[in-house]
């Protein structure tokens, strides 16, 4: 079954903490996965993709097959990252997004 | 960037009436869009994939005659629950993937929260 865990609902951190939002994620193949963010009173809306290899705001995440994880990381939180975060995966397919039950993120000054 | 826009943002609506909402891609042709539903402290669960002059393609458990999902163009796909219950009261989130080839990308409309009395 595809499936993405994120088993954080909340992590609060003081700005300039480093920040791990966990990730893990099954299914049988080889997925692509995602992390999307939706800040206050916005739309849902892709951070980064595991294929790009790309660090965006700040924010990593490396793919991890031999332990299923596609953690976000970032060394110096903001207090503008307080958002939630949310892992999802597509299938080989690449027909749809499954999506983890997300993490709130805080940030405090 | 692409722009998806859903109609209404609240409905409330009686027990056993049937309920719309729309999806539009304002600035884009979305071949394929995505309807989640999302409960409250909880994950964004995908209903079905809507294509374009096709019918909705629906996950396990989803019950595709209670959520009616037409596409009929490259702009606008529409949700209808019908014969509306109280359980169905939910937060329904539409999205679109632009372009042909899927990146992973999706476009997000702000949601539509019902409320069934």
């Amino acid at each position: 079954a595809q499936r993405v865990t994120q088993p954080e609902k909340l992590l609060s951190v003081f700005k300039g903490a480093p920040v791990e939002l966990k990730c893990n994620y099954s299914y049988s193949g080889s997925p692509e996965l995602f992390w999307y963010v939706q800040y206050s009173r916005q739309r849902l809306q892709l951070l980064l993709r595991h294929i790009s290899r790309e660090s965006i705001k700040g924010f990593t995440a490396d793919l991890n097959k031999g332990e299923t994880s596609f953690h976000l990381k970032k060394p110096f939180a903001q207090e503008e990252d307080s958002a939630m975060y949310y892992c999802a995966l597509s299938p080989l397919t690449g027909d749809k997004l499954i999506f983890g039950t997300g993490t709130r993120l805080q940030v405090f000054p | 960037g692409a722009v998806v826009s859903q109609h209404p943002s609240r409905v409330i609506c009686k027990s056993g009436t049937s309920v719309k909402i729309e999806c539009r891609s304002l600035d884009f042709q979305a071949t394929t869009m995505f309807w989640y539903r999302q409960f409250p402290k909880q994950s964004l669960m995908l209903m079905a994939t809507s294509n374009e002059g096709s019918k909705a393609t629906y996950e396990q458990g989803v019950e595709k005659d209670k959520f009616l999902i037409n596409h009929a163009s490259l702009t606008l796909s529409t949700l209808t629950v019908t014969s509306a219950h109280p359980e169905d009261s939910s937060f329904y989130i539409c999205s679109a993937s632009a372009g042909g080839m899927w990146t992973g990308e999706l476009f997000f409309g702000e949601g539509s929260r019902l409320t069934v009395l």
